[in-house]
């Protein structure tokens, strides 16, 4: 149990257009998931909280008009990068919160969606 | 920010115990102490959490001091495919904020 998928795996772009990468939770509810960016060689830095039927809460630095999160059921958030730049090339990884407990609540993540913008 | 520090690098050799510790000094009595791995171009993978008992699961065992501010994973029997970075993770809030991790390489 606990599975969380990545939609595409991988993708490539030109500079200026937009991507969208989709998270589900494919065996459980997950009222918060969250998005990661992890750059070579580097750990996993939070860039937002995903919370269903609200706004994201975003990490600073994080531009929210260029990362568009929606989170519109309780299995399935997407992540739109928007006039994508090289420089957004990056592995982007989500998570879906499992709620054994308030306190608990332990991370599950996806495969990772690899993103290069040429 | 990360609210844990470890070691950068570690070997084990296969077949051995991997000791993996972390320093986690300003954890709060209610905060959960996560460890999860990630192999190459992976998600993170889930390995165990722990409160203030020692916990075990069919994966690792985790061993959190009494006073709570370090913690050590244990893979009892290291092999190949256990070669990954492993981060040992204090949540802040509901969010996991990931510090730089151990790599560990087992050897054969």
């Amino acid at each position: 149990g606990a599975v969380v998928s990545q939609h595409p795996s991988r993708v490539i772009c030109k500079s200026g257009t937009s991507v969208k990468i989709e998270c589900r939770s494919l065996d459980f509810q997950a009222t918060t998931m969250f998005w990661y960016r992890q750059f070579p060689k580097q750990s996993l830095m939070l860039m937002a909280t995903s919370n269903e039927g609200s706004k994201a809460t975003y990490e600073q630095g994080v531009e929210k008009d260029k990362f568009l999160i929606n989170h519109a059921s309780l299995t399935l958030s997407t992540l739109t990068v928007t006039s994508a730049h090289p420089e957004d090339s990056s592995f982007y990884i989500c998570s879906a919160s499992h709620p054994r407990q308030v306190r608990e609540e332990t991370q599950y993540f996806g495969p990772g969606t690899r993103l290069l913008v040429l | 920010d990360a609210k844990t520090t470890q070691p950068p690098s570690m070997d084990c050799a296969e077949g051995r115990a991997a000791n993996l510790p972390c320093n986690h000094s300003t954890i709060s009595g209610n905060e959960y102490v996560y460890w999860y791995r990630q192999i190459h171009s992976q998600g993170p993978q889930y390995i165990i959490h722990g409160l203030k008992n020692n916990e075990t699961n069919e994966m690792a065992s985790l061993i959190i001091t009494e006073d709570r501010k370090s913690s050590t994973l244990i893979l009892p029997h290291a092999t190949l495919r256990d070669t990954a970075v492993y981060y040992c993770i204090v949540r802040v809030g509901n969010q996991f904020y990931f510090g730089t991790g151990t790599s560990l390489t087992v050897i054969p």
